[in-house]
């Protein structure tokens, strides 16, 4: 079975400054894999996600993700964070002909003025 | 343009009761799961459901239901609600990983059990 590890729980950044959310997951082949965004009292909404061909893959809101399956990671990164990024950050895996997601659980990403 | 649509957003039960949260999607899509979201536990899946009529469980399907007798409807049913059902819980749809994959998610319903 997939899992997913993310290793921090609480991240702080400071405006303006870049940002590097981490993912590792554990799956035999190559899975598929997303980020998700929760801000207080929503939903999820779908940041980026990664199924095959290029490993960096661009998402909404100016986030980027790199694929690397050398070190079964997909971090997510930001050149410059707003104040509105705060929120909830989820990474998940999908295994092949998957009809579910495996979530990590979670990094709290705080902005500082 | 709806997508996911779960109602209701809070609930307060006492424990020992039931009650059928309500899930429905309309863009028509295949897949259909429940999570429930606790603090520093993610989400996890409750049940999920390839299509009408077919359900399977998921990672804690102990004290809830589901049946999907429709594409757009999936309803999850708490039998005899406890305090540790006490969570958020989300609705997702998906269609299959070759037409999209991602799943969308529904504003969550908060429940509180006493």
């Amino acid at each position: 079975a997939q899992s997913v590890t993310q290793p921090d729980i609480h991240i702080t950044v400071s405006e303006g400054a870049s940002l590097e959310l981490r993912c590792n997951y554990s799956y035999g082949a190559t899975p598929y894999l997303f980020w998700y965004v929760q801000s207080p009292g929503q939903g999820l909404q779908l940041l980026l996600k990664y199924f095959s061909g290029d490993t960096l893959v661009q998402g909404i809101k100016g986030f980027e993700a790199e694929f690397k399956r050398s070190q079964s990671s997909f971090n997510l990164r930001k050149p410059s964070v707003h104040w509105s990024d705060a929120a909830e950050y989820f990474c998940a895996v999908g295994a092949s002909g998957y009809s579910t997601l495996t979530f990590g659980k979670g990094t709290m990403l705080l902005v500082s003025p | 343009n709806a997508g996911v649509t779960q109602t209701p957003k809070f609930q307060v039960l006492k424990t020992g009761q039931s009650m059928t949260l309500q899930c429905a999607q309309d863009m028509n899509h295949e897949y259909m799961s429940w999570y429930r979201q606790d603090p520093g536990m993610g989400l996890r899946l409750i049940h999920y459901s390839v299509g009408a009529g077919i359900t399977d469980q998921g990672e804690v399907p102990n004290g809830y239901n589901v049946s999907r007798s429709t594409t757009e409807d999936f309803p999850l049913r708490l039998l005899s609600a406890a305090p540790s059902q006490t969570s958020v819980y989300f609705c997702a749809s998906s269609s299959r990983p070759g037409q999209g994959g991602e799943a969308f998610f529904g504003q969550g319903t908060r429940l509180t059990v006493v």
